[in-house]
């Protein structure tokens, strides 16, 4: 089955710096890339996602990128604001029933 | 529209009780999801269902069953809790058709002592 890796587990920048958190897959045939974001205590909630056919999509401060030959995407975010901090988790899914394989979360700290 | 709503919000069990979580969900979504989330582990998939009376199993399927009589509900049953079962568990929704967005309800802590 599909395997998700993601990288760093936690994360650290100063308000206003960039955060970059990277995933790898397994599963060649994977052709949906969700990102969610977790709040202490809440539910995850979608951020931004990317299909297959798109080697990049932004929404704001926020953008991610899919390099489908080396089975890798990564979730930018530009101008870190506290709010920010959280728990950010990577998926991927090949259609199938729309099965989502997740990473295994980075903490991103936002820092004054 | 309440969304994806997952009763009950906190449960302690003692080993070797059962219990029945709900999950309902209001958006006439065909596929839901029951995960599990452990610390440093992200969340698991238990079981799933692409329609009413349909069930398939997900990565951590053992120690759990699940139903889905109605369309909008999803249960997930623990016939004899252990406490490798201490964990958080989200439900999820999603529309038919191509990979899309899933919805997860708030969330039920469970403490097996």
């Amino acid at each position: 089955g599909e395997n998700v890796e993601q990288h760093p587990s936690t994360l650290s920048v100063q308000e206003g710096d960039s955060a970059v958190i990277k995933c790898t897959y397994s599963d060649s045939a994977s052709n949906y890339f969700p990102w969610y974001k977790q709040e202490l205590g809440k539910r995850p909630q979608l951020i931004i996602d990317i299909r297959s056919n798109v080697g990049e999509k932004k929404d704001q401060r926020i953008a991610v990128t899919l390099n489908k030959t080396a089975k890798h995407f990564s979730l930018h975010i530009t101008e870190t604001q506290p709010e920010d901090s959280a728990v950010y988790f990577c998926a991927a899914s090949t259609g199938t029933a729309s099965k989502l394989t997740f990473g295994t979360g980075t903490r991103l700290q936002v820092t004054l | 529209n309440a969304g994806v709503t997952q009763t009950p919000k906190f449960r302690v069990l003692k080993t070797g009780q059962s219990m029945t979580l709900l999950c309902a969900q209001d958006m006439n979504h065909e596929y839901m999801y029951w995960y599990r989330q452990d610390p440093g582990m992200g969340l698991r998939l238990i079981h799933y269902s692409v329609g009413e009376g349909t069930t398939a199993k997900g990565e951590v399927p053992d120690g759990y069953n699940v139903s889905r009589l109605k369309k909008q509900n999803f249960l997930l049953g623990l016939e004899s809790a252990a406490p490798s079962q201490t964990s958080v568990y989200f439900c999820a929704s999603s529309i038919q058709g191509r990979s899309g967005e899933q919805y997860f309800g708030p969330g039920t802590r469970l403490t097996v002592t």
